[in-house]
């Protein structure tokens, strides 16, 4: 399987449930990102792993929990989220972290999060 | 600070005519890159096109183009030759400062007539 791929595709959770949504590239590549697309506003960027550590963290609270084990496999960790949480989860990867014309992210197909 | 701007929430063009979809950016920073993704209503984003700062020819890549007009900040994509399967949410980004952080607009719906 090539490309960046994403599970589950379509995810719906109680406010007080505990689920884990994950990415997993196979690009090759270095850096991992998490996306939150809600509707009517701009892609949100949420955490960002370079080479496994965290390098930036876009003041998201604390209910998202990232965690990257590896170069490959990025997760998200979900914990009493709100409704207004509902939004569609891209993971995106790209071969370095940094500015360069090669450094074009790939994204998955995203998971449609739904908060009850 | 970046900041990307899509004026245009949705765009309709006939199958086999081209579209602009418009995008103006703003950055203080000399050195930047702008992106354009399409994002179909499967949800994932498919990369399009990259233009750099210093590229002094406009990008170019099959059907897309990028119409870039430095002075103006503006970064708009050309699509010649509309099909129906373009039809899609458009998102143009940028990344700046030597920043890994891109920045995106709110999206340009487009949808292709036959």
């Amino acid at each position: 399987e090539t490309g960046v791929t994403q599970t589950p595709r379509h995810l719906v959770m109680g406010m007080t449930n505990k689920k884990s949504l994950k990415c997993e590239q196979h690009l090759g590549h270095n850096a991992m990102y998490w996306y939150k697309q809600s509707a009517k506003k701009p892609l949100e960027l949420m955490f960002v792993y370079s080479l496994e550590e965290r390098v930036e963290n876009n003041s998201v609270p604390s209910r998202f929990s990232p965690e990257c084990p590896n170069s490959s496999h990025l997760f998200l960790h979900l914990h009493t989220l709100q409704p207004e949480d509902s939004a569609l989860y891209l993971c995106a990867s790209s071969p370095t972290s940094g500015l360069a014309s090669t450094d074009t992210q790939y994204f998955g197909p995203g998971t449609r999060l739904t908060v009850l | 600070a970046q900041k990307i701007t899509q004026t245009q929430p949705g765009m309709f063009v006939q199958e086999k005519e081209a579209v602009t979809l418009d995008c103006t950016y703003d950055t203080s920073d000399q050195s930047y890159g702008l992106f354009w993704y399409k994002q179909p209503s499967s949800g994932e984003m498919i990369f399009l096109i990259y233009q750099g700062s210093y590229d002094e020819q406009n990008a170019t890549e099959g059907r897309y183009s990028l119409n870039f007009q430095k002075a103006r900040k503006s970064a708009n994509l050309v699509i010649s030759a509309s099909q129906l399967g373009d039809s899609a949410m458009y998102f143009c980004a940028m990344e700046s400062g030597g920043s890994y952080i891109p920045t995106f607009g709110r999206g340009t719906s487009l949808i292709v007539h036959p």
